[in-house]
Protein backbone atom coordinates (compact mmCIF):
# COMPACT_ATOMS: atom_id res chain seq x y z
CA UNK A 1 0.00 0.00 0.00
CA UNK A 2 1.12 3.53 -0.34
CA UNK A 3 2.15 5.88 1.93
CA UNK A 4 0.26 9.65 1.78
CA UNK A 5 0.86 12.46 3.06
CA UNK A 6 -1.29 15.78 3.27
CA UNK A 7 -1.22 19.06 4.66
CA UNK A 8 -2.08 20.46 6.64
CA UNK A 9 -3.96 18.46 8.43
CA UNK A 10 -6.87 20.88 9.84
CA UNK A 11 -7.10 24.96 8.99
CA UNK A 12 -10.04 27.64 9.90
CA UNK A 13 -9.97 30.10 7.20
CA UNK A 14 -12.03 33.19 6.90
CA UNK A 15 -15.43 33.52 4.10
CA UNK A 16 -13.63 34.49 1.16
CA UNK A 17 -9.96 33.46 1.10
CA UNK A 18 -8.11 30.45 -0.43
CA UNK A 19 -7.08 27.32 0.87
CA UNK A 20 -4.37 25.20 -1.06
CA UNK A 21 -3.36 21.47 0.22
CA UNK A 22 -0.57 19.48 -0.58
CA UNK A 23 -0.88 15.77 -1.07
CA UNK A 24 2.68 13.47 -1.17
CA UNK A 25 2.55 9.64 -2.05
CA UNK A 26 6.16 7.84 -1.60
CA UNK A 27 6.01 6.28 -5.31
CA UNK A 28 5.22 7.02 -8.30
CA UNK A 29 1.19 7.12 -9.45
CA UNK A 30 -0.47 7.60 -12.51
CA UNK A 31 -3.40 8.86 -10.71
CA UNK A 32 -4.40 10.99 -8.14
CA UNK A 33 -7.89 11.34 -6.16
CA UNK A 34 -9.40 14.21 -4.48
CA UNK A 35 -12.69 13.92 -2.51
CA UNK A 36 -14.52 15.74 -0.17
CA UNK A 37 -16.49 14.17 2.64
CA UNK A 38 -19.16 16.71 4.31
CA UNK A 39 -20.56 16.15 8.15
CA UNK A 40 -22.41 12.86 8.04
CA UNK A 41 -22.02 12.65 3.89
CA UNK A 42 -20.75 9.82 2.01
CA UNK A 43 -16.81 10.33 -0.23
CA UNK A 44 -17.98 12.47 -2.92
CA UNK A 45 -15.13 12.03 -5.71
CA UNK A 46 -14.37 16.22 -6.64
CA UNK A 47 -11.50 15.12 -9.74
CA UNK A 48 -9.01 12.95 -10.85
CA UNK A 49 -5.55 14.17 -11.48
CA UNK A 50 -3.36 12.83 -13.95
CA UNK A 51 0.36 13.68 -14.54
CA UNK A 52 0.28 15.89 -17.52
CA UNK A 53 -2.80 17.15 -18.50
CA UNK A 54 -5.71 18.88 -17.11
CA UNK A 55 -7.65 17.11 -13.95
CA UNK A 56 -10.99 15.52 -14.53
CA UNK A 57 -14.06 17.44 -12.66
CA UNK A 58 -17.23 15.08 -11.42
CA UNK A 59 -20.11 16.92 -11.86
CA UNK A 60 -20.88 19.76 -9.60
CA UNK A 61 -17.43 20.58 -9.31
CA UNK A 62 -15.25 23.16 -11.16
CA UNK A 63 -12.13 24.41 -11.67
CA UNK A 64 -12.40 27.71 -10.72
CA UNK A 65 -13.51 26.62 -7.38
CA UNK A 66 -11.30 23.77 -7.44
CA UNK A 67 -7.90 24.15 -9.12
CA UNK A 68 -5.69 21.20 -8.98
CA UNK A 69 -2.10 20.82 -9.62
CA UNK A 70 -0.05 17.81 -10.43
CA UNK A 71 3.46 18.80 -11.31
CA UNK A 72 5.08 14.80 -11.13
CA UNK A 73 3.75 11.30 -10.53
CA UNK A 74 4.40 11.96 -6.28
CA UNK A 75 2.58 15.11 -5.94
CA UNK A 76 -0.82 17.09 -6.03
CA UNK A 77 -2.62 20.16 -4.96
CA UNK A 78 -6.19 20.98 -4.48
CA UNK A 79 -6.70 24.90 -3.74
CA UNK A 80 -10.57 25.72 -2.62
CA UNK A 81 -11.24 28.84 -3.91
CA UNK A 82 -13.50 32.13 -2.56
CA UNK A 83 -14.46 29.56 0.27
CA UNK A 84 -17.70 30.06 1.60
CA UNK A 85 -19.13 28.14 5.36
CA UNK A 86 -20.40 25.26 2.64
CA UNK A 87 -16.61 24.48 1.87
CA UNK A 88 -15.93 23.33 5.43
CA UNK A 89 -15.50 19.56 5.03
CA UNK A 90 -12.74 17.25 4.96
CA UNK A 91 -10.65 16.94 1.77
CA UNK A 92 -9.25 13.55 1.42
CA UNK A 93 -6.90 12.77 -1.53
CA UNK A 94 -6.02 8.94 -2.55
CA UNK A 95 -4.20 6.72 -5.00
CA UNK A 96 -5.12 3.50 -6.50
CA UNK A 97 -2.82 0.00 -5.62
CA UNK A 98 -3.35 -3.39 -5.06
CA UNK A 99 -2.74 -6.42 -6.82
CA UNK A 100 -5.70 -5.26 -9.03
CA UNK A 101 -5.35 -1.75 -9.21
CA UNK A 102 -8.34 -0.55 -7.76
CA UNK A 103 -8.19 -0.32 -3.96
CA UNK A 104 -8.04 3.30 -2.93
CA UNK A 105 -5.81 4.40 -0.47
CA UNK A 106 -6.11 7.69 1.26
CA UNK A 107 -4.48 10.30 2.86
CA UNK A 108 -5.35 11.50 6.48
CA UNK A 109 -7.24 14.32 5.23
CA UNK A 110 -7.47 17.90 5.81
CA UNK A 111 -10.37 18.83 7.79
CA UNK A 112 -11.32 22.72 6.96
CA UNK A 113 -13.61 25.25 8.28
CA UNK A 114 -14.57 28.83 7.17
CA UNK A 115 -16.11 31.21 9.47
CA UNK B 1 -28.34 6.11 -11.20
CA UNK B 2 -26.18 5.27 -7.85
CA UNK B 3 -27.65 4.83 -4.85
CA UNK B 4 -25.71 3.26 -1.74
CA UNK B 5 -27.79 2.56 1.52
CA UNK B 6 -26.37 0.93 4.91
CA UNK B 7 -27.03 1.75 8.12
CA UNK B 8 -26.43 5.33 10.25
CA UNK B 9 -25.47 4.23 13.39
CA UNK B 10 -24.87 0.34 15.22
CA UNK B 11 -24.20 -0.55 18.66
CA UNK B 12 -22.95 -3.88 19.98
CA UNK B 13 -21.13 -5.56 22.72
CA UNK B 14 -17.51 -6.39 23.42
CA UNK B 15 -16.81 -9.73 22.36
CA UNK B 16 -19.88 -10.30 20.51
CA UNK B 17 -20.73 -10.65 16.30
CA UNK B 18 -21.90 -7.97 14.77
CA UNK B 19 -23.60 -7.67 11.12
CA UNK B 20 -23.06 -4.05 9.12
CA UNK B 21 -25.54 -4.51 5.86
CA UNK B 22 -25.09 -2.47 2.55
CA UNK B 23 -27.41 -2.34 0.25
CA UNK B 24 -26.06 -0.65 -3.58
CA UNK B 25 -28.04 0.25 -7.31
CA UNK B 26 -24.96 1.28 -9.23
CA UNK B 27 -24.31 1.00 -13.28
CA UNK B 28 -21.90 -0.67 -14.71
CA UNK B 29 -21.38 -2.69 -11.19
CA UNK B 30 -17.66 -4.19 -10.95
CA UNK B 31 -17.11 -5.18 -7.54
CA UNK B 32 -17.83 -3.94 -3.52
CA UNK B 33 -15.25 -2.54 -1.19
CA UNK B 34 -15.62 -2.25 2.80
CA UNK B 35 -14.02 0.75 4.28
CA UNK B 36 -13.20 1.10 8.43
CA UNK B 37 -12.46 5.03 9.11
CA UNK B 38 -12.00 5.78 12.52
CA UNK B 39 -12.94 9.59 13.69
CA UNK B 40 -10.12 11.68 12.39
CA UNK B 41 -8.01 9.16 10.32
CA UNK B 42 -8.13 8.18 6.52
CA UNK B 43 -10.66 4.94 5.80
CA UNK B 44 -8.43 2.16 5.18
CA UNK B 45 -8.93 -0.63 3.22
CA UNK B 46 -11.02 -3.66 4.55
CA UNK B 47 -11.77 -5.91 1.85
CA UNK B 48 -13.34 -6.07 -1.71
CA UNK B 49 -15.73 -8.83 -3.26
CA UNK B 50 -16.00 -9.21 -6.69
CA UNK B 51 -18.15 -12.74 -6.74
CA UNK B 52 -20.80 -13.84 -4.77
CA UNK B 53 -20.23 -15.25 -1.55
CA UNK B 54 -18.51 -14.73 1.88
CA UNK B 55 -14.55 -13.63 1.93
CA UNK B 56 -13.10 -14.02 5.30
CA UNK B 57 -10.33 -12.35 6.30
CA UNK B 58 -9.31 -13.06 9.97
CA UNK B 59 -11.93 -11.46 12.69
CA UNK B 60 -13.72 -9.80 9.73
CA UNK B 61 -15.80 -11.35 6.73
CA UNK B 62 -17.70 -9.65 3.58
CA UNK B 63 -20.03 -10.66 1.82
CA UNK B 64 -21.69 -10.07 -1.71
CA UNK B 65 -25.20 -10.94 -3.66
CA UNK B 66 -25.02 -8.85 -6.92
CA UNK B 67 -27.93 -10.69 -8.28
CA UNK B 68 -29.69 -8.98 -4.92
CA UNK B 69 -27.61 -5.95 -4.94
CA UNK B 70 -26.57 -6.81 -1.47
CA UNK B 71 -23.53 -7.14 0.66
CA UNK B 72 -22.55 -6.94 4.21
CA UNK B 73 -19.41 -7.05 6.76
CA UNK B 74 -19.50 -9.65 9.67
CA UNK B 75 -17.19 -8.49 12.63
CA UNK B 76 -16.68 -11.47 14.64
CA UNK B 77 -14.84 -11.19 18.58
CA UNK B 78 -15.26 -7.59 18.72
CA UNK B 79 -13.25 -5.65 20.25
CA UNK B 80 -12.99 -1.94 21.94
CA UNK B 81 -10.71 -0.56 18.87
CA UNK B 82 -13.46 -1.62 16.21
CA UNK B 83 -15.13 1.34 17.13
CA UNK B 84 -15.13 3.10 14.00
CA UNK B 85 -17.23 3.92 10.63
CA UNK B 86 -18.20 1.35 8.58
CA UNK B 87 -18.05 2.28 4.75
CA UNK B 88 -19.49 0.39 2.20
CA UNK B 89 -18.49 1.36 -1.46
CA UNK B 90 -19.74 0.00 -4.81
CA UNK B 91 -17.21 0.10 -7.91
CA UNK B 92 -19.40 1.11 -10.85
CA UNK B 93 -17.93 1.35 -14.98
CA UNK B 94 -15.98 4.47 -14.16
CA UNK B 95 -16.45 5.57 -10.57
CA UNK B 96 -16.42 4.57 -6.87
CA UNK B 97 -19.65 5.50 -4.98
CA UNK B 98 -19.78 5.71 -1.35
CA UNK B 99 -22.29 5.00 1.21
CA UNK B 100 -22.48 7.44 3.86
CA UNK B 101 -21.24 4.71 6.32
CA UNK B 102 -21.89 3.20 9.44
CA UNK B 103 -21.11 4.26 12.82
CA UNK B 104 -20.55 1.67 15.03
CA UNK B 105 -19.96 1.74 18.69
CA UNK B 106 -18.46 -1.42 21.03
CA UNK B 107 -19.58 -1.16 24.72
CA UNK B 108 -17.92 -3.38 27.39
Amino acid sequence: SAVISQKPSRDICQRGTSLTIQCQVDSQVTMMFWYRQQPGQSLTLIATANQGSEATYESGFVIDKFPISRPNLTFSTLTVSNMSPEDSSIYLCSVEGGHRGNIQYFGAGTRLSVL
Amino acid sequence: GQNIDQPTEMTATEGAIVQINCTYQTSGFNGLFWYQQHAGEAPTFLSYNVLDGLEEKGRFSSFLSRSKGYSYLLLKELQMKDSASYLCAAEGANNLFFGTGTRLTVIP
